[in-house]
């Protein structure tokens, strides 16, 4: 079946830029997840929701990050007045529970400029 | 703090020479340890889901095993292909926390 997937692949923005980011999970997959990889770095959590429900943004690193999930499938990730230190790989995850093992989509490679 | 090391940070083999990567946690009340394979330019492939100490998974050259403070990912007769960075990542309990703590990986290299 299929995977999880994200578009677009690749994103270049300038400095002060809005950008959205957005990720299909597996049908069915109650939870889905977002993280920010730097390079060399591993991936570190911004927000988790089930279903419709965002039930921790803790790792949201500023105001200017949003995530919606408004049906309980599709999810964006918006940020707003993009800076040079939010470029990073943005990557989705979804679960059928959130105990379960998280399954990654290919992610999003961001270079704010 | 929870935290999650990774050893080493990058290790090269050569084709049939087994080794082992460690990954301790100083996690308290660990719901899961999971292992992934990362290549470049791609999203993390789950390889192991591990949940209580003493427990073992295995697939093809790869078999990981925990305890209560680390785990290991033991390679048996690596080949090239095996070369990606391999991550480790606990989920703990802690009410509706659901998020993956993340090592900072290993980079394997595996030459022929």
């Amino acid at each position: 079946g299929a995977g999880v997937s994200q578009s677009p692949r690749y994103k270049v923005a300038k400095r002060g830029q809005d950008v959205a980011l957005r990720c299909d999970p597996i049908s069915g997959h109650v939870s889905l997840f977002w993280y920010q990889q730097a390079l060399g770095q591993g991936p570190e959590f911004l927000t988790y929701f089930q279903n419709e429900a965002q039930l921790d943004k803790s790792g949201l690193p500023s105001d200017r990050f949003f995530a919606e999930r408004p049906e309980g499938s599709v999810s964006t990730l918006k940020i707003q007045r993009t800076q040079q230190e939010d470029s990073a790989v943005y990557l989705c995850a979804s679960s059928f529970t959130g105990d379960e093992t998280q399954y990654f989509g290919p992610g999003t490679r961001l270079l704010v400029l | 703090e929870d935290q999650v090391t990774q050893s080493p940070e990058a290790l090269r083999l050569q084709e049939g020479e087994s080794s082992s990567l460690n990954c301790s946690y100083t996690v308290s009340g660990l719901r899961g340890l999971f292992w992934y394979r990362q290549d470049p330019g791609k999203g993390p492939e789950f390889l192991f889901t591990l949940y209580s100490a003493g427990e073992e998974k295995e697939k093809e050259r790869l078999k990981a095993t925990l305890t209560k403070k680390e785990s290991f990912l033991h390679i048996t007769a690596p080949k090239p292909e095996d070369s990606a960075t391999y991550l480790c990542a606990v989920q703990f309990n802690a009410g509706n926390n659901r998020k993956l703590i993340w090592g900072l990986g290993t980079s394997l290299a595996v030459n022929p």
